[in-house]
């Protein structure tokens, strides 16, 4: 069975400082990964995803993540932050040819301005 | 616009009536989900179905019942056998996983409270 970790549950930053929220995942074979964000008051929409090839993916808004297979992670990050990112973000994987997506608990950032 | 309703946004219902949530898609997708999201659980999957007349057991299943009589349709029941119906829940759908690789697309989600 697939299951993922967000280990981080609240992260407070200021505006401009750089963010990484952590993403493993345990799953036996070829994963696809993504991330989504739930603005406040909007629909989960998707920020990137990963299914092969260059383990380094942008996204919408500035943000990126990097598919390490060693260590099972899929962390994402910005370089710097606005006020506008707060939201709740959720990691997901699904094995290769398995339709269903499993999400981690969410990660909810505040950015302080 | 092509895309995911939900409706209502808000429903509240007395505790032990039966409730169904109306889902809608006009994307033409074949795959259709329902999740619950509770706060600090994320998201957890109910039911989903990959074809018309046929569905499957998610995660959490146990209390809820769904149809999938047309394809744009995909209607969750929250039964009285649900034992804490109270959550936010998201529908979401997706075309062929040869095409995108499994992304979902999600509705605007309906919120349920039971009194």
């Amino acid at each position: 069975a697939q299951s993922v970790s967000q280990h981080n549950h609240h992260v407070i930053l200021s505006e401009a400082a750089s963010l990484e929220l952590g993403c493993n995942y345990s799953y036996g074979g070829t994963v696809n990964l993504f991330w989504y964000v739930q603005y406040p008051g909007q629909h989960l929409q998707l920020l990137l995803k990963y299914f092969s090839g260059d383990p380094l993916v942008k996204g919408i808004k500035g943000f990126e993540a990097e598919f390490i297979k060693s260590k099972f992670s899929f962390n994402l990050r910005k370089p710097s932050v606005q006020w506008s990112d707060t939201a709740e973000y959720f990691c997901a994987v699904s094995g290769f040819g398995n339709e269903k997506l499993t999400f981690g608990t969410g990660t909810r950032l505040t950015i302080i301005p | 616009d092509g895309g995911i309703t939900q409706s209502p946004k808000y429903l509240f219902r007395k505790e032990g009536q039966n409730v169904t949530l109306s889902c809608e898609q006009n994307l033409n997708h074949d795959a259709m989900y329902w999740y619950r999201q509770d706060p600090g659980q994320g998201l957890r999957l109910i039911y989903y179905s990959q074809i018309v007349n046929d569905f499957q057991k998610g995660d959490i299943a146990e209390g809820y019942s769904v149809s999938r009589e047309k394809k744009e349709s995909f209607p969750l029941t929250v039964t009285s056998a649900q034992k804490n119906p109270t959550a936010f829940y998201l529908c979401a759908s997706s075309p062929p996983s040869g095409l995108t690789y499994n992304e979902q697309f999600f509705g605007p989600g309906t919120r349920l409270t039971v009194l």
